[in-house]
């Protein structure tokens, strides 16, 4: 069993839908990753939580550390929000674990 | 504008044939990483750097090896003993490497075997 699984592995929704992605992990951690990795490649940091919950416009990341479960949504999808999400979870030994990721598409 | 690049964007490896990738960062960040990225798997890290001369290995060093003589550049060079170097390839940075800092990705390199 993988360390962080993410769900679902794949989600297909309508521009306006409200988006859930959920990431699950089995070791303690002092720290969770959410990432995007555009469809050319390339990975940009969305948010970084030890506990509660962060908001950047439509985006939404919170964190349940007794539950060890991170879920990011998004309000109000539009087809540019169509990427890979990447959950990395922070060990006390400082070395991330990754998640396989969570692909996208947001149909017009 | 600072950032992080990396090149070339696609290559292509002979078989007992070496090849570096090259990765470099303006951001005066003190470390840098590898990972390696396959279809359906999370990112596996290759080796990581905290400082200039210094560099640890990573989850799957075998079969890559890199230098870190100046601190903006971070080369990778994927050994003909690496049986199944393809693969997309990502270079990073961040402040530090206590995990809780941001770390800043490349555009990517995309390494393909003939």
């Amino acid at each position: 069993k993988n360390e962080v699984e993410q769900s679902p592995q794949n989600l297909t929704a309508q521009e306006g839908e409200f988006i859930t992605i959920n990431c699950s992990y089995s070791v303690g951690i002092s720290a969770l990753h959410w990432l995007q990795q555009h469809p050319g490649g390339g990975i940009v940091s969305l948010f970084m939580l030890s506990s509660g919950k962060k908001k950047h416009g439509r985006l939404i990341a919170t964190i349940n550390i007794q539950e060890k479960h991170s879920s990011l949504h998004i309000t109000a999808s539009h087809p540019r929000d169509s990427a890979v999400y990447i959950c990395a979870v922070l060990p006390f030994n400082y070395q991330l674990i990754w998640g396989a990721g969570t692909k996208l598409i947001i149909k017009p | 504008d600072g950032g992080i690049t990396q090149s070339p964007k696609y290559l292509f490896r002979k078989e007992g044939q070496n090849v570096t990738l090259s990765c470099e960062q303006n951001l005066n960040h003190d470390a840098m990483y590898w990972y390696r990225q396959d279809p359906g798997q999370g990112l596996r890290l290759i080796y990581y750097s905290q400082i200039v001369n210094d560099f640890q290995k990573g989850d799957i060093a075998e079969g890559y090896s890199v230098s870190r003589e100046k601190k903006e550049s971070f080369p990778l060079t994927v050994t003909s003993a690496q049986k199944n170097p393809t693969a997309f390839y990502l270079c990073a940075s961040s402040l530090g490497t206590r995990g809780q800092e941001t770390q800043y990705f490349g555009p990517g390199t995309r390494l393909l075997v003939l």
